[in-house]
């Protein structure tokens, strides 16, 4: 069984910084895009950004709000990706989500940032 | 970036009624297209990917359509547990976007 597990989430202040983990588990971990989703509020979803398998190259894209202030990074043999969060902004508050695509999605429960001084 | 457009915005719907969501690609994003079930507060569950493809466990009243630019969601009969907000999301070239969903309401 596919496991996403996210953590890391919580509190933190304007400009400050949190680094959120997605442990992952039951497929093939070094094969799969493993994705950060993000969910304000009471609004929809938003695509954070995403770094490649090694065979693919494992370079990472980001989307325009986070670019130049997020980071994902990969240890497959952890089975591990990260998200450093740095510069942090109040509309960063949410829902963040981990989900890995191979040939099907599926996705973490989420964890819970809240960006508020 | 690729633009999703959802509709409708809201859907208000009976038990056994059968439904059609669509969304719309501002380009061809080919298949690469997935379906989105959302309750209040839990994560997204995947009901189908590359367009048409049902992911295991999902029920079979749940089939998508299209290609290319438009794709559809339909539920063959509506089930109480239906009603939820559905989401349809590109994966064919990052950044990754998303429609900005349809809430499905008991009429």
């Amino acid at each position: 069984e596919v496991q996403l597990v996210e953590s890391g989430g919580g509190l933190a202040e304007p400009g400050g910084s949190l680094r959120l983990s997605c442990a992952a588990s039951g497929f093939t971990f070094s094969n799969a895009w493993m994705n950060w989703v993000r969910q304000a509020p009471g609004k929809g979803l938003e695509w954070v950004g995403r770094i490649k398998s090694k065979t693919d190259g494992g370079t990472t894209d980001y989307a325009a709000p986070v670019k130049a202030r997020f980071i994902i990074s990969r240890d497959d043999s952890r089975k591990t990706v990260w998200l450093q969060m740095d510069s942090l902004k109040t509309e960063d508050t949410g829902v963040y989500y981990c989900a890995s695509h191979y040939t099907s999605w599926h996705w973490g429960q989420g964890t819970l940032v809240t960006v508020s001084s | 970036d690729i633009q999703m457009t959802q509709s409708p915005s809201t859907l208000s719907a009976s038990v056994g009624d059968r439904v059609t969501i669509t969304c719309r690609a501002s380009q061809s994003i080919n298949s690469w297209l997935a379906w989105y079930q959302q309750k209040p507060g839990k994560a997204p569950k995947v009901l189908i990917c590359k367009a048409s493809s049902l992911e295991s466990g999902v029920p079979s009243r749940f089939s998508g359509s299209g290609s290319g630019t438009e794709f559809t969601l339909t539920i063959s009969s509506l089930q109480p547990d239906d009603f939820a907000t559905y989401y349809c999301q590109q994966y064919d070239s990052s950044p990754y976007t998303f429609g900005q969903g349809t809430k499905l309401e008991i009429k």
